[in-house]
């Protein structure tokens, strides 16, 4: 069975603050590992990672993978309210392109 | 980006009652839709993947006969919930997938979802 673990499940921050978001992975069929964001509804995408140590940046988010460790790290750095929503990595697996997700990490950011 | 709808956004029905949840591409043609399933302060969980015109493939754990799920159309995928139970009350959301989109890359466009309560 395919597992995404997400630590931590919560963190509460300062604005300004740095954060590190973790992600690790056991799955067959490996194709991609996404970021996304979600507040109140649907998760938006952040991120696609295909290729170890390629750091995909987006402004104050960059992210990484390891695919020989498993894991990915999503950096949030100088951290603002707006940041506060809940991080979702998940897992692209097989020719269905089938996502499994992990169990998110929700940050709040506070003034 | 492309869009992606649900309808209802919000539906509140009687215990025993089936409920339609509907998951329109509105700008992009889908060959593949996906349903989920969201319990509070939880994670998405994948309930089913939907081809357009054919059946659609569950999860494990996932009753295909409780949760009957169309793909008549490539920008229409519905989501009926058969004789809810109080149990079922979740959060549902869709995402649909277009290779013409792709980019080398086959994004899912996530709905908004459906809150769904069984009283």
């Amino acid at each position: 069975e395919d597992k995404v673990v997400q630590s931590p499940l919560s963190l509460v921050v300062h604005e300004g603050d740095t954060v590190t978001l973790n992600c690790s992975y056991e799955v067959t069929n490996f194709r991609s590992l996404l970021w996304y964001k979600q507040e109140k509804k649907a998760p938006t995408f952040l991120f696609m990672l295909t290729s170890s140590g390629i750091e995909k940046k987006s402004g104050r988010l960059s992210s990484i993978l390891d695919k020989k460790e498993l894991f990915s790290i999503l950096n949030i750095t100088a951290t603002q309210t707006g940041d506060s929503a809940v991080y979702l990595c998940a897992v692209e697996t097989g020719t269905a392109s089938k996502l499994t997700f992990g169990t998110g990490t929700r940050l709040q950011v506070t003034l | 980006g492309a869009v992606v709808s649900q309808h209802p956004s919000r539906v509140i029905c009687k215990s025993g009652t089936s409920v339609k949840i509907e998951c329109r591409s509105l700008d992009f043609q889908a060959t593949t839709m996906f349903w989920y399933r969201q319990f509070p302060k939880q994670s998405l969980m994948l309930m089913a993947t939907s081809n357009e015109g054919s059946k659609a493939t569950y999860e494990q754990g996932v009753e295909k006969d409780k949760f009957l799920i169309n793909h008549a159309s490539l920008t229409l995928s519905t989501l009926t919930v058969t004789s809810a139970h109080p149990e079922d009350s979740s959060f549902y959301i869709c995402s649909a997938r277009s290779h013409v989109l792709a980019g080398g890359y086959n994004e899912q466009f996530f709905g908004p979802g459906t809150r769904l309560t069984v009283l």
